[in-house]
């Protein structure tokens, strides 16, 4: 079936560094695309989303590049902080969903001082 | 600004056991759900709600039952509990989507069930 999935399970990076963490989906149908960090013990906190008619939407820090040709999603994290070690989900919105959302499994970032 | 509380936050079940999960938001959103999410895995959609009075079931729904008798709360049951149910549970809540397609849900803290 359609899943929404992510290459690393882990990504270790040091203080300072860039981040990039990817996620595959494979439901050519979704159009709209977030992105979430969830800390040890809490929920999961909203980050940044893009519609499927864009390719990239920046934040603060945080940049997510959406790329159709290859269903690809990534989310790209600038000078990386402590306090963005956490695990990063992807999810996705079929077109035909209502509010419904399809989570991926998560990627730990792990941030080295 | 509470946004989404959930309670209780931890709790410890025999087989066997009922309990209901209580979730209230305070955003004055439509939408609300639950999910549970197991080691490993992502986030999966046990029911939702679109408005006051009604719930649908999501992808996981054995084994729970909703109730969505005020528009701020949202309530899930386990009738019997079973170790398989040993989880944590989020609820979410989200506005009518507008028509910029956004769907941005806000979560709730959790709540950590385990089912002996």
């Amino acid at each position: 079936g359609e899943s929404v999935g992510l290459h690393l399970p882990t990504l270790s990076v040091q203080e300072g560094d860039n981040s990039i963490i990817n996620c595959a989906y494979s439901n050519s149908a979704s159009d709209y695309f977030i992105w979430y960090k969830q800390e040890s013990g809490k929920g999961p906190q909203f980050i940044i989303d893009i519609r499927s008619n864009m390719d990239k939407r920046q934040g603060q820090r945080v940049t997510v590049l959406l790329n159709k040709t290859v269903k690809h999603l990534s989310l790209q994290i600038a000078a990386t902080q402590p306090g963005d070690s956490a695990v990063y989900f992807c999810a996705e919105k079929y077109n035909n969903a209502g509010n419904m959302l399809t989570f991926g499994g998560g990627t730990r970032l792990m941030v080295k001082p | 600004n509470a946004g989404v509380t959930q309670t209780p936050k931890f709790r410890v079940l025999k087989t066997g056991q009922s309990m209901t999960l209580l979730c209230a938001q305070d955003m004055n959103h439509e939408y609300m759900y639950w999910y549970r999410q197991d080691p490993g895995m992502g986030l999966r959609l046990i029911h939702y709600s679109v408005g006051e009075g009604t719930t649908a079931k999501g992808e996981v729904p054995d084994g729970y039952n909703v109730s969505r008798l005020k528009k701020q709360n949202f309530l899930l049951g386990l009738e019997s509990a079973a170790p398989s149910q040993t989880s944590v549970y989020f609820c979410a809540s989200s506005p009518v989507l507008a028509g910029d397609f956004k769907n941005i849900q806000y979560f709730g803290a959790g709540t950590r069930l385990s089912v002996l």
